[in-house]
């Protein structure tokens, strides 16, 4: 597609409840990245893809949070057992790398986000 | 472990006006440096991407330069404008290539 579609872009649940966050990066992009955005907060990077090699996971704040990659395509973002300090923005990023580098032309694109209310 | 901030936090200044937004990090090991837009309720727009070999980047009104040895970049926009207001993040990437670090961000309010 032409940008970066997450899904949903609003999403309210109960706590204790499970979440799945969807992400459709800019096709032909190698690299995917997930970041969280809370209240008043900075960008806090949780996760990232890179072709079929194994994600760097150091960002996840906990292990309810998991992220997959299905195809180099899509990825899921699944919250376990929401609590509320889970709110936040949930964005997701995607970038076309080659081998060690970056392309010049392409920095980070990133979707809308999806708003997670924790109550 | 890579710092950015940015200074302001936040600027209000009247249409027409030049301003310089500040952002600085702590290792000046980085691959490439980026400036990002963000509108209420929005996600992160691209504005201009600096490499670590290259001392500045244009587009439009905005001028980004990036002095990698003491740790800065400055955000220039020329002939602020009310459609300017948003929160401009600098984020740094580093040799590993993994992830951005991102600023506070500055919260800009141009005045008509």
């Amino acid at each position: 597609g032409a940008g970066v579609s997450q899904s949903p872009s609003n999403k309210v649940t109960e706590k204790g409840k499970d979440v799945e966050l969807r992400c459709d990066p800019i096709s032909g992009h190698t690299a995917l990245y997930w970041y969280r955005q809370s209240l008043g907060q900075g960008l806090e990077f949780l996760i990232y893809f890179q072709g079929n090699s194994a994600p760097d996971k150091s960002g996840l704040p906990s292990d309810r949070f998991s992220a997959e990659r299905t195809g180099g395509s899509v990825s899921t973002l699944t919250i376990q057992r929401t609590q509320q300090e889970d709110s936040a923005v949930y964005l997701c990023a995607s970038s076309f790398r080659l081998g060690s580098g970056f392309s010049y032309n392409y920095g980070y694109t990133f979707g809308s986000g999806t708003r997670l209310t924790v109550v | 472990k890579q710092e950015v901030t940015q200074i302001p936090a936040a600027l209000s200044v009247p249409e027409g006006e030049n301003l310089v937004l500040n952002c600085s990090f702590t290792d000046s090991a980085i691959y490439n440096l980026q400036w990002f837009r963000q509108d209420p309720g929005k996600g992160l727009t691209s504005l201009l991407l600096i490499q670590s070999s290259q001392r500045e980047q244009t587009s439009g009104r905005l001028n980004a330069s990036l002095d990698k040895s003491s740790g800065r970049s400055t955000l220039y926009i020329a002939a602020s404008q009310p459609g300017d207001s948003a929160t401009y993040l600098c984020a740094v990437m580093g040799n590993a290539g993994n992830m951005l670090t991102f600023g506070g961000g500055t919260r800009l309010m141009v005045k008509p």
